[in-house]
């Protein structure tokens, strides 16, 4: 089947603590994205890429880090200076830029 | 810059009732998507709207877009408790570079 898998579906992160969050899709899309979600809000876009080696800051990309070394993967590393870090990740991708994207699961990260 | 507005951020309604949600964006865009959003999910595709005066159904769901207004509507009707979610719209960036969304609007569908 194809789709986007996103894993770990919880992540805890400890101060001072960098994680990486991953994406891959098997659906063969150019593009991809990542969002964070607040609860009770909409979404914000962190990074996006629109091709391999290539990935363009969004609104929010302070105290991220992104990578695009093949085309079905998108990791997003969540850095010790994000100071505020706890939300809903997700990563989404589509055929092209402007298309229908089609979103992953999920990862909830929570800092203790 | 680009914003997309969508009103009302909340809404609850009775089962069997009817109700528009809208979605205003600022820049022409011949194209916009309709997600939904259950609690703790990620979102699901709901609508795809390609061109000005674009109409799409789904059960008792229907989208619409006038481009030219710079507006889509998510019309219910005959709400169920199962339409319960949070309902985003998205339009294309400058360039097509990037999605903006809408804030959502939380659905409660009461018996």
């Amino acid at each position: 089947d194809g789709g986007i898998t996103q894993s770990p579906k919880y992540l805890f992160r400890k101060e001072g603590q960098n994680v990486t969050l991953s994406c891959e899709q098997n659906l063969n899309h150019d593009a991809m994205y990542w969002y964070r979600q607040d609860p009770g809000q909409g979404l914000r876009l962190i990074y996006y890429s629109q091709i391999v080696n290539d990935f363009q800051k969004g609104d929010i990309a302070e105290g991220y880090s992104v990578s695009r070394e093949k085309k079905e993967s998108f990791p997003l590393t969540v850095t010790s200076a994000q100071k505020n870090p706890t939300a809903f990740y997700l990563c989404a991708s589509s055929w092209l830029e402007g298309a229908e994207q089609f979103f992953g699961p999920g990862t909830r990260l929570t800092v203790l | 810059e680009l914003k997309v507005e969508q009103n009302p951020l909340f809404l609850s309604m009775q089962e069997g009732k009817n109700y528009t949600i809208y979605c205003n964006y600022s820049t022409t865009s011949d194209r916009l998507y309709w997600y939904r959003q259950d609690p703790g999910k990620s979102l699901e595709s709901l609508f795809v709207l390609l061109s000005n005066g674009a109409v799409k159904q789904e059960g008792r769901l229907m989208a619409s877009l006038d481009t030219k207004a710079r507006l889509s509507t998510l019309h219910i009707t005959a709400a169920v408790h199962d339409l319960s979610a949070t309902y985003f719209c998205a339009v294309p960036g400058y360039n097509n570079n990037d999605m903006r969304f809408g804030a959502g609007t939380r659905l409660t569908v009461k018996p």
